[in-house]
């Protein structure tokens, strides 16, 4: 069974800081990957998708990196500013599968 | 606006008491799913749905019913709500096994 594990569990950093989020995953047959943000309370917002036969994608000053042959992906925040402060969900989808595995988060918090 | 809506946002409710959760997205995707968010567990898939009148279990579907009779609506139902079913609920969907979109949520307290 696939499991999805992010580390670390929490972040707290100055603004202006770029910093790395960590996704590991122990099944690498997988179609793709998502990362999400989510604010306290709210909906999961996504940020971006890397489908399996990609190596990254990027979106502002966000970037994610998939090596399935490791099991990991990472997502690069860079110049971080305090409405970055979410907690950031991983969720890898199998090959053949409707039913994706959620990370349980890196709660991040941004401070001026 | 491309969008999931869930209605109701907050539900406070009695052991027992039929309730349904409703989920609709404008996007014309097939698939949708429900989710249950809860503490120290992370996200896990109840239902999901591959088109009209296709459903399949997900992770954790027991105390749950879904019905996917329009493409866009796939409400969430709970014939007789016990206090373990308390949790932040998600609907989601996609095309196919891509992006896929959620809806704000519904916080869900049995009582």
């Amino acid at each position: 069974k696939q499991e999805v594990t992010q580390i670390p569990a929490a972040l707290s950093v100055p603004e202006g800081e770029n910093l790395v989020l960590n996704c590991s995953f122990t099944d690498s047959a997988i179609y793709n990957l998502q990362w999400f943000r989510q604010d306290p309370g709210k909906g999961l917002t996504s940020l971006l998708l890397i489908q399996s036969s990609q190596r990254e994608q990027t979106s502002g000053r966000l970037n994610a990196s998939l090596d399935k042959s490791s099991g990991r992906s990472t997502l690069y925040i860079a110049a971080s500013q305090p409405g970055d402060s979410a907690t950031y969900l991983c969720a890898v989808r199998p090959g053949g599968s409707y039913i994706p595995t959620f990370g349980r988060g890196t709660s991040l918090i941004v401070h001026p | 606006e491309a969008q999931v809506t869930q209605n109701p946002r907050y539900l406070i409710t009695v052991t027992g008491k039929k309730l349904t959760v409703t989920c609709s997205q404008n996007m014309n995707h097939e698939y949708m799913s429900w989710y249950r968010q809860d503490p120290g567990l992370g996200l896990r898939q109840i239902y999901y749905s591959m088109n009209v009148e296709v459903t399949d279990k997900g992770d954790v579907p027991e105390g749950y019913k879904v019905s996917r009779k329009e493409k866009r609506n796939f409400p969430l139902i709970l014939e007789s709500p016990s206090p373990n079913q308390t949790s932040l609920y998600f609907c989601a969907s996609s095309i196919g096994y891509n992006e896929q979109f959620f809806g704000p949520g519904t916080r869900l307290t049995v009582l």
